[in-house]
């Protein structure tokens, strides 16, 4: 059974980083697209990363040159490395598989990010 | 960038068929795919590919695309059925677009 375990979230301050980490179980993360979707509380999801079986790596705009996604096939974990956090990436973080570049199959619980002085 | 709308909210009575629409420029030429989120959980994928249905999804549950608006469209509507539902598209590698999301109220 697939499953998706985020990690990592919590209250920052402007300028911090966090790292955000994503066990996955179930199936091989190497073999499959991951990407990170946000969703600040109460509003709709906002694609954020994507790492592709070929360790192709695409952002959105928004945190492009900030945020850095990964993965550690050994521990089959996907990470998201956000640097120079700003208000507005207060959000839940989600992970999500997708099995083809344009749908996202499965997704984790996520963690919730709050970036305030 | 490209833009996904749809309506705000859509209110059903149990056992009726609720519409949920997704408008974009030429979308019958891209690949619509929807998730539901109930309150305080993850989003599902309940139709991909336009139409296809993962396993799992209710028969109940159906999309379709055609010109400018993609639909999901649900039957025989339950009160479990209640959630926030959001269209998207997969531009490019780098644009993965998601509507605004429609809230579904079961009467």
């Amino acid at each position: 059974e697939v499953h998706l375990v985020e990690s990592g979230g919590g209250l920052v301050q402007p300028g911090g980083s966090l790292r955000l980490s994503c066990a996955a179980s179930g199936f091989t993360v190497s073999n499959y697209y991951m990407s990170w979707v946000r969703q600040v509380p109460g509003k709709g999801l906002e694609w954020v990363s994507i790492i592709h079986r070929g360790n192709n790596t695409y952002y959105a705009d928004s945190v492009k040159g900030h945020f850095t996604i990964s993965r550690d096939n050994s521990k089959n974990t996907l990470f998201l490395q956000m640097n120079s956090l700003r208000a507005e990436d207060s959000a839940v973080y989600y992970c999500a598989r997708a099995e083809s570049p344009g749908n996202f199959d499965y997704w984790g619980q996520g963690t919730l990010v709050t970036v305030s002085s | 960038s490209y833009v996904l709308t749809q309506p705000p909210s859509v209110s059903v009575a149990p056992g009726k068929t609720a519409r949920i629409t997704c408008g974009g420029k030429n979308i019958a030429n891209k690949s619509v795919y929807w998730y539901q989120q109930k309150p305080g959980q993850a989003p599902v994928l309940v139709i991909y590919f336009d139409s296809d249905r993962p396993a799992g999804i209710p028969e109940r549950f159906s999309g379709s695309n055609s010109g400018n608006t993609a639909t999901l469209t649900i039957t025989r509507v339950e009160a479990g059925d209640e959630a926030d539902y959001y269209c998207q598209v997969w531009e490019s590698s780098s644009d993965y677009v998601f509507g605004n999301g429609t809230k579904v109220t079961v009467l």
